[in-house]
C-alpha cells in the first residue's frame, strides 16, 4: 500500500533551519511528483513546493522562495524539505502528499511533522 | 487565487444534509477543484477532485459540484463519523486551499 512515512518532530530556535524527510513506499516513486504543505494551528493547509522525481528543478511557491531548498534519493525513495531563517511564523505542521500530477490533486499525505520554532 | 468557505461552522444532526461553499476569488476551471476530509491530529483525506469526482473508497453520501467561482461540497445522510474540518483547494492557478468549514454532528 502507497505509504508516506515523515520523520519526528522538531524544536528550533529562531534563525536556525530544519531539514525534514519523507520516506515514501508502495508505489513506483518516479512516476508521482511530491509536495510539501505546512499547515500553522487553526488554519487551512498551505503550499509550499513540489519536486519531481524525474529530475528538473523543483518547483516552490513564490512566498518560500530564496529559504526553501527539496531535494530527493531516488535509491531510497525519500523526499527532503529545508527550510532556513525560521521563525515563530513557521510553527506548522509540515506534511508531504503525493501529487496526482503537477500541481495536482494530493491522494496520499504523510502523517505530518510538528516544527516548533521558539527561543 | 484566494478560497473563502462559509460557514465557519456548521451543526448538524445525524441523517441531515450538510450544504458546504468554496467561492473563489476568480474563475478556476472545475477540473481543477478538490475537496479535503480533516479529522483532529490527522491528515487531510481526499474526498472530491476534478469538482465532482469521488476519490477511492470515498461513499456516494459525498458529493460535489460548481463552476466558475462558485463550489459545492454536499454530504447527504450525515454520520457522527462525518464530524472534521473540510478544505477546498484549487490547482487551476498555482495550489490554494480555503479556510476550512468545521462540520458538527449533534
Amino acid at each position: 500500500q502507497v505509504q508516506l512515512v515523515q520523520s519526528g518532530a522538531e524544536v528550533k530556535k529562531p534563525g536556525a533551519s530544519v531539514k525534514l524527510s519523507c520516506k515514501t513506499s508502495g508505489y513506483t516513486f518516479t512516476s508521482y511528483y511530491v509536495d510539501w504543505v505546512r499547515q500553522a494551528p487553526g488554519q487551512g493547509p498551505e503550499w509550499m513546493g513540489l519536486i519531481n522525481p524525474r529530475g528538473g528543478n523543483p518547483s516552490y511557491a513564490p512566498k518560500f522562495k530564496g529559504r526553501v531548498t527539496m531535494t530527493w534519493d531516488t535509491s531510497t525513495a525519500t523526499v527532503y524539505m529545508e527550510l532556513n531563517s525560521l521563525t515563530s511564523e513557521d510553527t506548522a505542521v509540515y506534511y508531504c502528499a503525493r501529487d496526482r500530477g503537477n500541481s495536482d490533486r494530493f491522494d496520499y499525505w504523510g502523517q505530518g511533522t510538528l516544527v516548533t520554532v521558539s527561543s | 487565487i484566494d478560497l473563502t468557505q462559509s460557514p465557519d461552522t456548521l451543526s448538524l444532526s445525524p441523517g441531515e444534509r450538510a450544504t458546504l461553499s468554496c467561492r473563489a476569488s476568480r474563475s478556476v476551471t472545475s477540473i481543477y477543484v478538490a475537496w479535503y476530509q480533516q479529522k483532529s491530529g490527522q491528515a487531510p483525506r481526499l474526498l472530491i477532485y476534478g469538482a465532482s469526482s469521488r476519490a477511492t473508497g470515498i461513499p456516494d453520501r459525498f458529493s460535489g459540484s460548481g463552476s466558475g467561482t462558485d463550489f459545492t461540497l454536499t454530504i447527504s445522510r450525515l454520520e457522527p463519523e462525518d464530524s472534521a474540518v473540510y478544505y477546498c483547494q484549487q490547482y487551476g492557478s498555482s495550489i490554494t486551499f480555503g479556510q476550512g468549514t468545521r462540520l458538527e454532528i449533534k
